[in-house]
């Protein structure tokens, strides 16, 4: 079974720096998805980006961006000029064939 | 609005009362999954449906029933509640490309006293 680990329960970060969130994973699946959801105290559950794994570049969203290692099974998540709305808790989560494997979170405090 | 609508919001059961967690989504969507929410653990699955009158189990299935007569419902039933079952509990979909992530629920804090 696949097998997703996020090191990192607690991660804090001044305002306007830059942090990197930290996934691993366990699979023996060639194709597959890797997502980091983003969880306010509101608790609704935000698609923050995606990366295809066949995708050698590293996917990115404005602020956010993701640094891919297929052969590490690593898949980390760099939030940039971080804003005092991007305290939340982050999930990293696998999709291959069928359902979506989430890790523990890791809750990121901003400090203004 | 178009998504994921989960019913109750909040609930608070007994030890050994049964009830239903309602999810419905408007998407036409193929995946349908339940999810549970515990501090430190992340989203573990409960049961999870690939369409209509298909269903598996999860990572953490015990203690709970579901079904799927259509493509818009799927309830998540618990048969006889324990103080181990309090969580939060979340219903999500998603199209059946594994390319596209799920769609959440808005979550439902179950607490079994």
């Amino acid at each position: 079974a696949q097998t997703v680990t996020q090191s990192q329960p607690e991660m804090s970060v001044q305002e306007a720096e830059t942090v990197t969130l930290s996934c691993t994973y366990d699979t023996s699946e060639s194709d597959y998805y890797l997502f980091w959801y983003k969880q306010p105290p509101s608790r609704q559950m935000i698609l923050v980006i995606r990366q295809e794994a066949y995708k050698q570049q590293n996917a990115t969203e404005n602020r956010f961006s993701v640094n891919f290692q297929k052969a590490a099974k690593s898949f980390s998540l760099k939030i940039s000029d971080s804003q005092l709305g991007d305290a939340a808790m982050y999930f990293c989560a696998y999709r291959g064939g069928g359902d979506m494997r989430f890790g523990a979170g890791t809750r990121l405090t901003v400090k203004p | 609005n178009a998504g994921v609508t989960q019913t109750p919001k909040f609930q608070v059961l007994k030890t050994g009362q049964s009830m239903t967690l309602q999810c419905a989504q408007d998407m036409n969507h193929e995946y349908m999954s339940w999810y549970r929410q515990d501090p430190g653990m992340g989203l573990r699955l409960i049961h999870y449906s690939v369409g209509a009158g298909i269903t598996d189990q999860g990572e953490v299935p015990n203690g709970y029933n579901v079904s799927r007569s259509t493509t818009e419902d799927f309830p998540l039933r618990l048969l006889s509640a324990a103080p181990s079952q309090t969580s939060v509990y979340f219903c999500a979909s998603s199209p059946g490309t594994p390319r596209d992530g799920y769609t959440f629920g808005s979550g439902t804090r179950l607490t079994v006293v």
